[in-house]
């Protein structure tokens, strides 16, 4: 089993749809949890960051970890054409510089 | 105010020659990272740089691959008679301070394509 699983989509949804992109993990010790955007040919850039469990909001973008299921998400409300992009998530230890990340899902928001 | 730089941004090279590829932090970051990202695939940790003490260089997939950093600065990832599956794209990335929660903040990357 990967430690870190992300459906690869792709996903594509009509603009001003909320989206909804997760991520599942096998090892119990990770505690920090990030999301990375990342646009065609570009390096990954960090959108929300929390640790442990709970939520997380800024504007339209809210990460969620659920720590018991090993579950994290990321919902993106009233997505717009200039979220199209592959979003990808990580995770690491405390004390670890090491961030492991899922394959990425790829958004399209279409117009 | 620059951000991590990279270069070249695109090689092309023939199976067996040697590549390196150059990283220029931003300034300040004292750790800095190698990440490799193969088509479909997520982001694979090469190694690991923080200060002056010896790199993390767990995650390099094969004794041709090696990377230097001099003068707690600029970076150098060097692969050896590249093959076809070193096809990639080769990303750095630096932080103020290595550990986790600090913001990691990438390069554009280096495309590479063995032919």
């Amino acid at each position: 089993q990967k430690e870190v699983e992300q459906d690869p989509g792709p996903l594509s949804v009509p603009e001003g749809a909320i989206v909804s992109l997760n991520c599942t993990y096998s090892n119990s010790a990770f505690q920090y949890f990030m999301w990375y955007r990342q646009y065609s040919r570009k390096g990954p850039e960090l959108l929300m960051y929390t640790y442990s469990s709970g939520n997380k909001e800024d504007g339209r973008f809210t990460a969620q970890v659920d720590k018991s299921s090993k579950y994290i998400s990321l919902f993106i409300r009233d997505s717009q054409p200039s979220d199209s992009a592959t979003y990808l998530c990580a995770i690491t230890q405390g004390g670890s510089e090491k961030l492991v990340f899922g394959k990425g899902t790829k958004l399209t928001v279409n117009p | 105010g620059a951000g991590v730089s990279q270069s070249p941004s695109n090689k092309v090279t023939e199976k067996g020659k040697d590549v390196e590829l150059r990283c220029d932090p931003i300034s300040g970051h004292t750790a800095l990272y190698w990440y490799r990202q193969s088509l479909g695939q997520g982001l694979e940790f090469l190694i690991y740089f923080q200060g002056n003490s010896a790199p993390d260089k767990s995650g390099l997939p094969s004794d041709r691959f090696s990377a230097e950093r001099t003068g707690g600065s600029v970076s150098t990832l060097t692969i050896q008679r590249t093959q076809q599956e070193d096809s990639a794209v080769y990303l750095c990335a630096s932080s103020f301070t290595g550990g986790a929660g600090n913001t990691i903040y990438f390069g554009e990357g280096s495309w590479l394509t063995v032919v």
